[in-house]
């Protein structure tokens, strides 16, 4: 099955810093989600990206996906920005497979 | 309106007891998902329904029975759990399970699960 690696696995940043998490997957996908997962457990869409760049706010994100991997980008980070970033890939039909996670920690 | 509610919250149960968990979305969408997050982990797939119909059980123990009554509702039926059942139960919907594109899955607040 599809391998999804995230790093760094752990970040901790002053707030106001930007910082960038990256999602490799070792297979084609057609379909590629960004996720954050709050201190409570609620998975919170961020982005649908299988491929191209998208902007929300001081979000943004980018997938090569001939080159298999995507980049989350966060801006003038907040500590409300604290939690898990998932991305999760879909190759086939049905299944998402959830990559290891990248823990933030925003410190004010 | 892009929610998914699951209830209970929070539930603590003995390894006799049988229990249910419950998910549902409004949203029209015809695939729903039962996940397990164990502390410090990313989500596993256990089940998917698509179309009311069990398309994935990804070698769940029959401890945990999945039943999907309608396209708007999902259950999880528990019973004689063992204490490394413990976990956050996420549930999740999209438009539809086969559509490999165009597809955004949501998800539900989750149950906190303690099997004492």
């Amino acid at each position: 099955g599809i391998q999804v690696e995230q790093s760094p696995p752990d970040l901790i940043l002053q707030e106001g810093a930007n910082s960038t998490l990256r999602c490799n997957f070792s297979d084609s996908v057609n379909n590629l989600q960004w996720f954050h997962q709050n201190p409570w457990g609620q998975l919170i869409n961020l982005f649908y990206i299988p491929s191209g760049t998208k902007q929300n706010g001081r979000l943004s994100a980018t997938t090569v996906a001939t080159e298999r991997y995507s980049l989350l980008y966060i801006s003038s980070s907040q500590t409300t920005d604290s939690g898990v970033y998932f991305c999760a890939v879909k190759g086939g039909t049905y299944k998402y497979i959830f990559g290891t996670g990248t823990r933030l920690k925003v410190l004010a | 309106d892009t929610e998914v509610t699951q209830t209970p919250k929070h539930l603590v149960m003995g390894m006799t007891n049988k229990k249910s968990l419950k998910c549902e979305q409004h949203m029209g969408h015809r695939a729903m998902y039962w996940y397990k997050q164990k502390a410090k982990k990313p989500p596993e797939l256990m089940f998917v329904y698509s179309y009311e119909k069990l398309s994935i059980n990804e070698s769940v123990p029959s401890r945990f029975s999945p039943e999907c009554p309608n396209s708007s509702l999902l259950n999880l039926h528990l019973h004689a759990l063992q204490p490394e059942d413990s976990a956050l139960y996420l549930c999740a919907s999209s438009q539809d399970a086969a559509s490999g594109s165009q597809e955004t899955q949501y998800f539900g607040p989750g149950t906190r699960l303690l099997v004492l």
